[in-house]
C-alpha cells in the first residue's frame, strides 16, 4: 500500500529564504509525482510534474526532485517571498497492470514565509 | 477519520451520453469541494469549486454547460459530464475540505468515452 509522507507538517522562514520540503513515498513503482500549493478554503494549484522517468523540474524560483530508487522527492523553494505562505502537497500517481489508479497524497507541509 | 466517496470508480460510456460522478463526504459537512481532472501524462488540474447551496465557480477554460455541477447537500456534489466525447476521456477526482482547510480527496473516477 503506497503512504506518502511530508516532513516537516509546518515550516515557518524569514522572507529571502532558501527552503526545502520533504516528500517520501513507500512504494518506488510511481507513474508520476506532482507537487501543489493549497491556499486556505481553495483548491489545489498544480506546481510542479515529474513523471517516472524523469529527475527534476524547474518553474521559476521551485525545483521539484524526484529520486524513485529511494522513493523521495523535495520542493526547492528560492528565495522565499510571503506570498509563498500556503500548504504544499506532494502526490504520487500509481497505475496497476490491471489498469486501476491511484493519487495518493501526502498531508502537507503547512509554510509561513514572514516578511 | 474523514473519508470522502467517490464513485463510481470507472465507467466506460458511449460518445454522445451523459455520466455523473458523485462524491460524498461520510462523516463530515462539507460547503466547499472542488472537482479535478488529469489527462495522462499531465497534471490534477483544478476544474471547478462547488459550493453548497450556490453555482460552482469554473475555472478558466472549462466549459460550466458540459460539466455540471450540483452541490444540493452539505454531503453530496455531483459532476455531470453532458454529451460525453472521446476527448473527455480522464481521471476525475473530487476533494472537500473538512474543518478549517483540511482537504480529503476522493479515489477518482476514470472515465473512458468511447
Amino acid at each position: 500500500k503506497q503512504e506518502v509522507t511530508q516532513i516537516p507538517a509546518a515550516l515557518s522562514v524569514p522572507e529571502g529564504e532558501n527552503l526545502v520540503l520533504n516528500c517520501s513515498f513507500t512504494d518506488s513503482a510511481i507513474y508520476n509525482l506532482q507537487w501543489f500549493r493549497q491556499d486556505p478554503g481553495k483548491g489545489l494549484t498544480s506546481l510542479l510534474l515529474i513523471q517516472s522517468s524523469q529527475r527534476e523540474q524547474t518553474s521559476g524560483r521551485l525545483n521539484a526532485s524526484l529520486d524513485k530508487s529511494s522513493g523521495r522527492s523535495t520542493l526547492y523553494i528560492a528565495a522565499s517571498q510571503p506570498g509563498d505562505s500556503a500548504t504544499y502537497l506532494c502526490a504520487v500517481r500509481t497505475i496497476t497492470q490491471g489498469g486501476s489508479e491511484k493519487l495518493v497524497f501526502g498531508k502537507g507541509t503547512k509554510l509561513t514565509v514572514n516578511p | 477519520g474523514a473519508v470522502v466517496s467517490q464513485h463510481p470508480s470507472r465507467v466506460i460510456c458511449k460518445s454522445g451520453t451523459s455520466v455523473k460522478i458523485e462524491c460524498r463526504s461520510l462523516d463530515f459537512q462539507a460547503t466547499t469541494m472542488f472537482w479535478y481532472r488529469q489527462f495522462p501524462k499531465q497534471s490534477l488540474m483544478l476544474m471547478a469549486t462547488s459550493n453548497e447551496g450556490s453555482k460552482a465557480t469554473y475555472e478558466q477554460g472549462v466549459e460550466k454547460d458540459k460539466f455540471l455541477i450540483n452541490h444540493a447537500s452539505l454531503t453530496l456534489s455531483t459532476l455531470t459530464v453532458t454529451s460525453a466525447h472521446p476527448e473527455d476521456s480522464s481521471f476525475y477526482i473530487c476533494s472537500a475540505i473538512r474543518g478549517a482547510n483540511v482537504l480529503t480527496f476522493g479515489a477518482g473516477s476514470r472515465l473512458t468515452v468511447l
